[in-house]
Formats: C-alpha cells, sequence, structure tokens
C-alpha cells in the first residue's frame, strides 16, 4: 500500500524568506502523480501544484516550486518570498492512475508566516 | 461555475440522529468523493463515485451511506450519529489531470 509522510508538523518563517516543507512517499509503482493542497484557516482545500512522476521538470506555479526526487521518493514543496496569506496547512497527495482517483493525503504540515 | 458545493456548512446532531449531506458539482465530472478530516489525521476517504449510479468504499465507510442517484450529486449519509463521527467532512470531484476540485466543507458535531 502507498503511504504518504509529512515528517514536519509545524513550521514558522519570516515574511518575504523562503520555507521547504517535505514529503516522502512509499511505493512500488513508477508511474503516479503527487499533490500538494493548501488549507487556509478558511478550510477550503486548494490545489498548489502537481507533479506526473514520467516527467524529471520539477513544477514551478509562480512563487511555489517543488523538489522531485523520483528515486528517493521526496516531494518538498518551496515557498518563496513568503507572504501572510501563505499561512495554511500544507497537505502532500499521492496518486495512482487507475485507482479511480483515490487520493493518499499525508497528515499535514502547518505553516505560519510571521510578520 | 460555482464549483463543488456542500449542504450544510454546520450541524450539531444528537447521538442516534441521522442526517444526509448533500455535495453539488456543476463540472460534469464523473467521480466524487466524501472526506472526512481529523486533527492531525490528514484526509480520509469515505466513500467515492466513478459515475452515476456507482458507489465504492474508502478507507473508513463504516458508520455511512452514500447515493449518486444523478450525476451532479453525491449524498452522504449518517444513519445513526455516533459521537466518533464528529468531524469535517469534505466533498470533492475529479477534472482532467486528477485534480481533485473540493468543496467547503461541513462541521458536524456529534454529542
Amino acid at each position: 500500500a502507498q503511504t504518504v509522510t509529512q515528517s514536519q508538523p509545524e513550521m514558522s518563517v519570516q515574511e518575504a524568506e523562503t520555507v521547504t516543507l517535505s514529503c516522502t512517499y512509499d511505493t512500488s509503482e513508477n508511474n503516479y502523480y503527487l499533490f500538494w493542497y493548501k488549507q487556509p484557516p478558511s478550510r477550503q482545500m486548494i490545489l498548489v501544484i502537481r507533479q506526473e512522476a514520467y516527467k524529471q521538470q520539477n513544477a514551478t506555479e509562480n512563487r511555489f516550486s517543488v523538489n522531485f526526487q523520483k528515486a528517493a521518493k521526496s516531494f518538498s514543496l518551496k515557498i518563496s518570498d513568503s507572504q501572510l496569506g501563505d499561512t495554511a496547512m500544507y497537505f502532500c497527495a499521492f496518486l495512482l492512475p487507475g485507482s479511480q482517483g483515490n487520493l493518499i493525503f499525508g497528515k499535514g504540515t502547518k505553516l505560519s508566516v510571521k510578520p | 461555475n460555482a464549483g463543488v458545493t456542500q449542504t450544510p456548512k454546520f450541524r450539531v446532531l444528537k447521538t442516534g440522529q441521522s442526517m444526509t449531506l448533500l455535495c453539488a458539482q456543476d463540472m460534469n465530472h464523473e467521480y466524487m468523493y466524501w472526506y472526512r478530516q481529523d486533527p492531525g489525521m490528514g484526509l480520509r476517504l469515505i466513500h467515492y463515485s466513478v459515475g452515476e449510479g456507482t458507489t465504492a468504499k474508502g478507507e473508513v465507510p463504516d458508520g455511512y451511506n452514500v447515493s449518486r442517484l444523478k450525476k451532479q450529486n453525491f449524498l452522504l449519509g449518517l444513519e445513526s450519529a455516533a459521537p466518533s463521527q464528529t468531524s469535517v467532512y469534505f466533498c470533492a470531484s475529479t477534472g482532467v489531470l486528477y485534480e481533485q476540485y473540493f468543496g467547503p466543507g461541513t462541521r458536524l458535531t456529534v454529542t
């Protein structure tokens, strides 16, 4: 069975600085998808970034980028120029094609951006 | 488009009462999901549906039932609520590239 581990329950960063959130996963499959979701205090789950395992290039969305290390089964999220609005829970998630869209979530990292 | 909506947003039940949570999506998605979120546990899949008239069990299905009579709606039912079902419930539907779109959540308290 696939598992997703986020080893940092809480983190904090100063506004305008850079922070990296860790995620590791366990699978014997070669083709899969990885996601980072953001959950601000409003509770709404928002997709931040997506990575297809067959793509070697790391995904980037504005200030958000990932470091995807397939051999190490690592998928970290880097947030550059942190803003107060980045304060949220961040969830890493794993998906196998053909699993009928069943996402497997990590337990989350609570990120606080301090002014 | 409203995306994914959930009704109600909050509810308090007494042990043994029943209720139905409604999820609606206007994106013509085939796949829909119900999750529960508990502190320190992330999101766990309760039930899901791969199309109108079909449902399947997820990781934590006990105590819940679902129905998908119309493509745009996915209902989650609690027949006899228990305090262990106090949680935040999220509905989601899947679009292209397996991206899941989530509703705003329902906070349920069972006393």
